[in-house]
């Protein structure tokens, strides 16, 4: 069976790192980009961040841009955001997403499948 | 970046009543559009890709029309577990972006 899990969201101070994992199975992990989206509390899906099938391809949203870093590890099918300096509006749940192929290129792509969500809380 | 705007933001229905949801885009994206559902606590799950092509195990109730900057999301008699949150999300150009969110309540 296909599936996604997120883990390592949790509390953080405003300026502070912290870094969320995403595993993943029940299929050929490099051959899809990933992709963090983000859930604010009561608020709708914002995209953060995607990466393609080899890894060699980033993209980040505007806000996060030079703060959030995106990688996998293929031999692990593991995929891996690192957030630093982290302020309050970066609070929700992120959701790691599977592209329906292995880039974002050519527009017939949706995400197939979503983890359950990691909970990151930026408070004092 | 491409903006996405769904109407209604919120709608009561009944049980068995035909239900629609629009979404616009701010220029055309052809037929590059999917449509989500989420239900509270859960990850969204996907309905509808390329604008009509219906997902493997999603039921028949569904289905999506448009093209250019017009789609719509139709549920053709609403059954108690389509009570949920419903996003579009264009997939023309990165970064993709969604719909605020139709949320579809027990009238």
């Amino acid at each position: 069976e296909v599936h996604l899990l997120e883990s390592g969201g949790g509390l953080v101070q405003p300026g502070g790192s912290l870094r969320v994992s995403c595993a993943a199975s029940g299929f050929t992990f490099s051959n899809y980009a990933m992709s963090w989206v983000r859930q604010a509390p009561g608020k709708g899906l914002v995209w953060v961040s995607a990466i393609s099938g080899s890894g060699a391809d980033t993209f980040y949203a505007d806000s996060v841009k030079g703060r959030f870093t995106i990688s996998r590890d293929n031999s692990k099918s593991t995929l891996f955001l690192q957030m630093s300096s982290l302020r309050a509006e970066d609070t929700a749940v992120y959701y790691c997403a599977k592209y329906s192929g292995s880039s974002w290129y050519g527009g017939y792509w949706h995400f197939d499948l979503w983890g359950r969500g990691a909970l990151v809380t930026v408070s004092s | 970046d491409i903006q996405m705007t769904q109407s209604p933001s919120s709608l009561s229905a009944s049980v068995g009543d035909r239900v629609t949801i629009t979404c616009r885009a701010s220029q055309s994206i052809t037929n590059y559009l999917n449509w989500y559902q989420q239900k509270p606590g859960k990850a969204p799950k996907l309905l509808i890709y390329a604008a009509s092509s219906l997902q493997s195990g999603v039921p028949s109730r569904f289905s999506g029309s448009g093209s250019g900057t017009d789609f719509t999301l139709t549920i053709s008699s609403l059954q108690p577990e389509d009570f949920a949150t419903y996003y579009c999300q264009q997939s023309y150009s990165t970064p993709p972006t969604f719909g605020q969110g139709t949320k579809v309540e027990i009238k």
